[in-house]
C-alpha cells in the first residue's frame, strides 16, 4: 500500500515553455501533498504544501506565479513549471501524506521523481 | 546553524557489517523522526518513523532516538551490497507538518 505515481518521469523542454507534472496516490487519499526539489548531489528542499481544495502554501524563496500547484482531488495533485528555463532543470518530487481518522498522520510516502532538463 | 546536521559521508563498509547512521537536531520541538532510503534518480522510501525516545526495530533496521541529546541514529544490520544507497533522516514538530531533512548520507556496500 502507500504508493505514490509520477508523470512523466523524464521531461525535456525548450525555454521558455511550461511543463505539468502530476502526481497521484494511488491506494489512498491524500488530503495533504508536497512537492519538493532536489539538486545533484544534495538533499530534498521543500517547495510548497498543497491541500486539496485550497491555496498551496509555498515555501520562503519559491516563486508562486512560476510553480503553479493544484490540488483538485484527494488523489490527484499538479505542479507546473511556467515559463522554464536552464536553472529550473532539477529532479521534483511529490510526496503525499496518509489521511487518517481522528487525526493527522506524520507518515509521508514518496514518488518516484519527474526529472526535468530546460535547454 | 541548519535545523538537521547529518554527515554526508560516503560510509564504505564490507558486505556483512553493521552500517550506523545518524542526525542530530537543534530543536527540542521537534517530535516525530523518520529514515528514508533514496536510491539514485528515485524517489525516497520510508524505512522506519518513531515518535518516542529508545529503540524501534524492523528486520535488520533499528532506529533510535535520544531526545535529551537531540541525537537519532539508524543502523543496519547484515549489509547488503543492495543497501548501497542514500539514507536521509527527517524530522517534524508535530503530526501532519512539514519535514524538516538532514543532507543524507551516502552509504557503499562493498560485496
Amino acid at each position: 500500500g502507500a504508493v505514490v505515481s509520477q508523470h512523466p518521469s523524464w521531461v525535456i523542454c525548450k525555454s521558455g515553455t511550461s511543463v505539468k507534472i502530476e502526481c497521484r496516490s494511488l491506494d489512498f487519499q491524500a488530503t495533504t501533498m508536497f512537492w519538493y526539489r532536489q539538486f545533484p548531489k544534495q538533499s530534498l528542499m521543500l517547495m510548497a504544501t498543497s491541500n486539496e481544495g485550497s491555496k498551496a502554501t509555498y515555501e520562503q524563496g519559491v516563486e508562486k506565479d512560476k510553480f503553479l500547484i493544484n490540488h483538485a482531488s484527494l488523489t490527484l495533485s499538479t505542479l507546473t513549471v511556467t515559463s522554464a528555463h536552464p536553472e529550473d532543470s532539477s529532479f521534483y518530487i511529490c510526496s503525499a501524506r496518509v489521511s487518517s481518522d481522528g487525526g493527522a498522520s506524520y507518515e509521508q510516502y514518496f514518488g518516484p521523481g519527474t526529472r526535468l532538463t530546460v535547454t | 546553524q541548519k535545523e538537521v546536521e547529518q554527515d554526508p559521508g560516503p560510509l564504505s563498509v564490507p558486505e556483512g557489517a553493521i552500517v550506523s547512521l545518524n542526525c542530530t537536531y537543534s530543536n527540542s520541538a521537534f517530535q516525530y523522526f523518520m529514515w528514508y532510503r533514496q536510491y539514485s534518480r528515485k524517489g525516497p522510501e520510508l524505512l522506519m518513523y518513531t515518535y518516542s525516545s529508545g529503540n524501534k526495530e524492523d528486520g535488520r533496521f533499528t532506529a533510535q532516538v535520544d531526545k535529551s541529546s537531540k541525537y537519532i541514529s539508524l543502523f543496519i544490520r547484515d549489509s547488503q551490497p543492495s543497501d548501497s544507497a542514500t539514507y536521509l533522516c527527517a524530522i517534524t514538530k508535530a503530526a501532519g507538518n512539514k519535514l524538516t531533512f538532514g543532507g543524507g548520507t551516502r552509504v557503499l556496500v562493498k560485496p
